[in-house]
């Protein structure tokens, strides 16, 4: 039973390229996120966003940007795309619930040549 | 938003418990602890979760001490399968912006 769904899960893009990564989810939650992982980095924020519209710069957002115009949809946009964004981008989501666990979706690994 | 500190690596064999300790010394009132489990190639999952004292579930069992400055992911038995990195995230109850460290890479041995 898929809860969160990234649009791709591999990707090659050329430097200088639009991207949009797209992430769904199919449990009301509020809250949705996006990382990118690297190796020996963890997963690191880019943007979160906490309801429709609402957007939020987390760790690292340059060469980012988000939009959420639907609760369940949040998409993560570089909008020149660089050699240095290569990386495994990572989408989540959660309720604003109190004791509740973050589902994550199945990664996109982004390779800009 | 409190900071977590965990090991960079950790070592086991087959059989042995594995007890993986996460500092987070910023904690709030209302922040609770919760450690997922990730695969290489995959998204981290939900291990476990609690707030204070000793939660079990059928996978692992998280203790947390009466100042909760730290909690300790115990896994009992661990197996080849349990090769992972685990991380250790502390949130805002009710308002859940994850920040997760580097996390702990676990390596079981035969």
């Amino acid at each position: 039973d898929v809860k969160v769904t990234q649009s791709s899960r591999y990707l090659v893009k050329r430097t200088g390229e639009k991207v949009f990564l797209e992430c769904v989810q199919d449990m009301d939650h509020e809250n949705m996120f996006w990382y990118r992982q690297d190796p020996g980095l963890g997963l690191r924020l880019i943007y979160f966003s906490y309801d429709v519209k609402m957007k939020e710069k987390g760790d690292i957002p340059e060469g980012y940007s988000v939009s959420r115009e639907k609760k369940e949809r949040f998409s993560l946009i570089l909008e020149s795309a660089s050699t240095n964004q290569t990386s495994m981008y990572l989408c989540a989501s959660i309720s604003s619930r109190v004791n509740t666990e973050a589902f994550f979706g199945q990664g996109t690994r982004l390779t800009v040549v | 938003l409190a900071k977590t500190t965990q090991p960079i690596s950790m070592d086991s064999y087959e059989g042995q418990e594995v007890n993986i300790t996460c500092s987070h010394n910023n904690i709030a009132t209302n922040d609770y602890i919760t450690w997922y489990q990730q695969f290489p190639s995959q998204g981290p999952r939900f291990i476990i979760q609690g707030y204070k004292t000793k939660v079990t579930n059928e996978v692992a069992s998280l203790f947390i001490p009466a100042d909760r400055k730290s909690s300790t992911l115990s896994l009992p038995r661990v197996s080849l399968s349990d090769t992972a990195v685990y991380y250790c995230l502390v949130a805002l109850g009710g308002y859940n912006k994850l920040i997760f460290g580097a996390g702990t890479r676990l390596a079981v041995h035969p």
